[in-house]
């Protein structure tokens, strides 16, 4: 079966450099999540998209934007990188929620993260 | 502020033996609670999830169960295997449409052959 699919896998940045992250969701999911884990620690939830508009915000730093795309797949835009972005970042995707059975909460399925270094 | 609490923060159990992770949640708006496994390197993976309106679920050797006047529930995996050492993730999120997921801080679970 598809997965979500995240690139790239690992990436090496120094301070201050920009960074972009791409994440394709399964087919036919209209939903996609981005989550930050640092090292030792739990995801926690930056931002979120259902049909190209954000649906939902986290913890995401002023300095990272994102957006969804026509195709459904989403981008992560990370500029002034500071060392403490170091983590691995994940995507979820899943159905949204005019879709889902009422009552029935659609799971979130998550992608092999990219593994962010900052120098 | 943790918003979901889990423990124990690791957790050793001997094949064949019972792995109980527990957690416990403060927002009452929550109602949805996912555990998700988490091997190193991959992204986390759902086991099992259950709403509040039921007190127990079972998936082959991994039950859930839920107290909701304790706002409290927990992981219970059957018959320990050493390939169910992973790091164990309780999850929580309220099901109006804004399904961000807040986890817990993990347990790391090893199971000694």
């Amino acid at each position: 079966a598809a997965g979500v699919i995240q690139s790239p896998r690992h990436l090496i940045k120094e301070k201050r450099e920009t960074a972009t992250l791409k994440c394709y969701p399964i087919p036919r999911h209209d939903t996609v999540y981005w989550y930050q884990q640092g090292p030792g620690q739990d995801p926690q939830f930056l931002i979120s998209f259902y049909e190209k508009m954000q649906s939902d915000k986290g913890s995401i730093p002023d300095r990272f934007s994102a957006q969804q795309f026509s195709d459904y797949h989403s981008e992560l835009n990370m500029s002034s990188l500071e060392l403490g972005d170091s983590a691995l970042y994940f995507c979820a995707s899943s159905l949204g929620p005019e879709i889902s059975i009422a009552g029935v909460q659609e799971t979130q399925y998550f992608g092999p993260g990219t593994r962010l270094l900052v120098l | 502020q943790q918003q979901v609490k889990q423990s124990p923060q690791s957790l050793i159990v001997q094949k064949g033996g019972i792995s109980i992770i527990n957690c416990a949640y403060e927002n009452t708006a929550f109602d949805y609670f996912p555990w998700y496994q988490q091997f190193p390197g991959k992204g986390p993976a759902l086991l099992i999830a259950i709403r509040p309106d039921v007190s127990e679920k079972k998936e082959g050797r991994f039950t859930i169960s839920f107290n909701k006047s304790a706002k409290q529930f927990s992981l219970h995996i059957m018959d320990s295997q050493p390939g169910d050492s992973a790091t164990y993730f309780c999850a929580a999120s309220m099901d109006t449409g804004r399904r961000a997921l807040t986890f817990g801080s993990g347990t790391r679970l090893q199971v000694q052959p």
